[in-house]
């Protein structure tokens, strides 16, 4: 099993839908999450960083983190045909190992 | 600049060659790390350097392939005999501390012929 489960995907939404990506993880150490766009051919770009459960809101992006079910969500509001890219989900524990961990990362195409 | 610099973007090489990839942290980032993308892929942890510690070299995938940091800054990832299977993009991230945001470079497309 995986440190870290992300569905590949793909997934296909119409422009202005509310997008949910989600990761489950096993390592109850994790304590830092983040979120990264990277458009193809071109390297990941830091979207969210949070290190405490609940919500935290950029614009039209909502993190969310639930420690206690292992689970961490990115809700991308009023989607555009920009936000088309592959969405990886990073996390990373306090303690021992501290590499970032990575989802396999989910492909997310908006069609206009 | 402002971000973390990686050359060459592009290289091709023969089976067999030893390469280098190079990678320039954001200045002040005393963490940086080494990740593996293959066509299609997650990211897969290779090295990660943190200050004067020793590096966690939990991922490097075979004795082909090593990395350092000189000075603090600047990293070079060389793989020798390289084989057809290490072709990917090869990505650097830094950040300020270990608990802090990575930032990622724009990757080395590694092609071995």
């Amino acid at each position: 099993q995986k440190e870290v489960e992300q569905d590949p995907g793909p997934l296909s939404v119409p422009e202005g839908a509310i997008v949910s990506l989600n990761c489950t993880y096993s390592n109850s150490a994790f304590q830092y999450f983040m979120w990264y766009r990277q458009y193809s051919r071109k390297g990941p770009e830091l979207l969210m960083y949070t290190y405490s459960s609940g919500n935290k809101e950029d614009g039209r992006f909502t993190a969310q983190v639930d420690k206690s079910s292992k689970y961490i969500s990115l809700f991308i509001r009023d989607s555009q045909p920009s936000d088309s890219a592959t969405y990886l989900c990073a996390m990373r524990d306090i303690q021992g190992a501290q590499k970032l961990v990575f989802g396999q990362g989910t492909r997310l195409t908006i069609n206009p | 600049g402002a971000g973390v610099s990686q050359s060459p973007s592009n290289k091709v090489t023969e089976k067999g060659k030893d390469v280098e990839l190079r990678c320039d942290p954001i200045s002040g980032h005393t963490a940086l790390y080494w990740y593996r993308q293959s066509l299609g892929q997650g990211l897969e942890f290779l090295i990660y350097f943190q200050g004067n510690s020793a590096p966690d070299k939990s991922g490097l995938p075979s004795d082909r392939f090593s990395a350092e940091r000189t000075g603090g800054s600047v990293s070079t990832l060389t793989i020798q005999r390289t084989q057809q299977e290490d072709s990917a993009v090869y990505l650097c991230a830094s950040s300020f501390g270990w608990n802090t945001e990575a930032f990622f470079g724009q990757g080395t497309r590694l092609t071995v012929v």
